[in-house]
């Protein structure tokens, strides 16, 4: 399973728009790009999967460049509830089964 | 919208005793896991289910720990003989198919005193 690089915190504001980074540099050709959000005392929850190009829904955007090494999740107009932590994934091309959870993105936001 | 449950939420056992938890998956779904995470740790794979039997376990998940889908519906994790380190929030997670997504429940968190 590939190995994820993304910011241990990131502090916004109500309103704006959040961006968070992931590297995933060793990113395997099956492999897809997975987001999860946690908050305290409670199970992650899935937000969004990609494997190229840009993936939308009706909570955030996934942008993935040609190369793949990289993702970036956007958050449009976070709200105070939007304050949790953030976890890139990447496997589950085929064959592969569990999560490897990292130490995620600790994202706050401020009213 | 379908979610997996789990119970207990809260549960506290003392050292040595044994404790199930347990869990409901997702009612189509086919692939089944337990995680845990320790207090301000990050999330670890315990073990993955599927067709009756463990298709892929941790060097967490040792002869202490023991999975099974006793019927249709539930998924339990059994704990013979917890120590003071097994205390931590455990997720049960389900999928329908590989490559899909995996669901989380709300947790168990588990004190073992």
């Amino acid at each position: 399973l590939a190995k994820t690089t993304q910011p241990i915190s990131m502090d916004s504001y109500e309103g704006q728009e959040v961006n968070i980074t992931c590297s995933h540099n060793n990113i395997a050709t099956n492999d897809y790009i997975t987001w999860y959000q946690q908050f305290p005392s409670q199970g992650p929850r899935f937000i969004i999967q990609g494997y190229k190009t840009k993936v939308t829904n009706e909570v955030a955007s996934l942008f993935i460049p040609a190369d793949r090494k990289s993702s970036t999740l956007s958050l449009p107009r976070v709200s105070l509830s939007d304050t949790a932590v953030y976890y890139c994934l990447v496997g589950l091309g085929d064959n592969t089964d569990k999560l490897i959870f990292g130490t995620g993105t600790r994202l706050q936001v401020f009213p | 919208e379908p979610e997996v449950t789990q119970t207990p939420s809260h549960q506290v056992t003392q050292m040595g005793q044994e404790v199930i938890l347990r869990c409901v998956p997702i009612s189509n779904h086919l692939y089944f896991y337990w995680y845990r995470q320790i207090l301000g740790q990050k999330v670890e794979f315990l073990v993955s289910f599927y067709n009756n039997e463990i298709s892929e376990k941790s060097e967490i998940f040792d002869d202490q720990f023991s999975v099974e889908r006793p019927d249709g519906s539930n998924f339990t994790l059994k704990i013979r003989s917890t120590k003071l380190e097994d205390s931590a929030m455990y997720f049960c997670a389900s999928r329908s198919r590989a490559g899909e997504t995996q669901y989380f429940g709300p947790g168990t968190r588990l004190l073992v005193l």
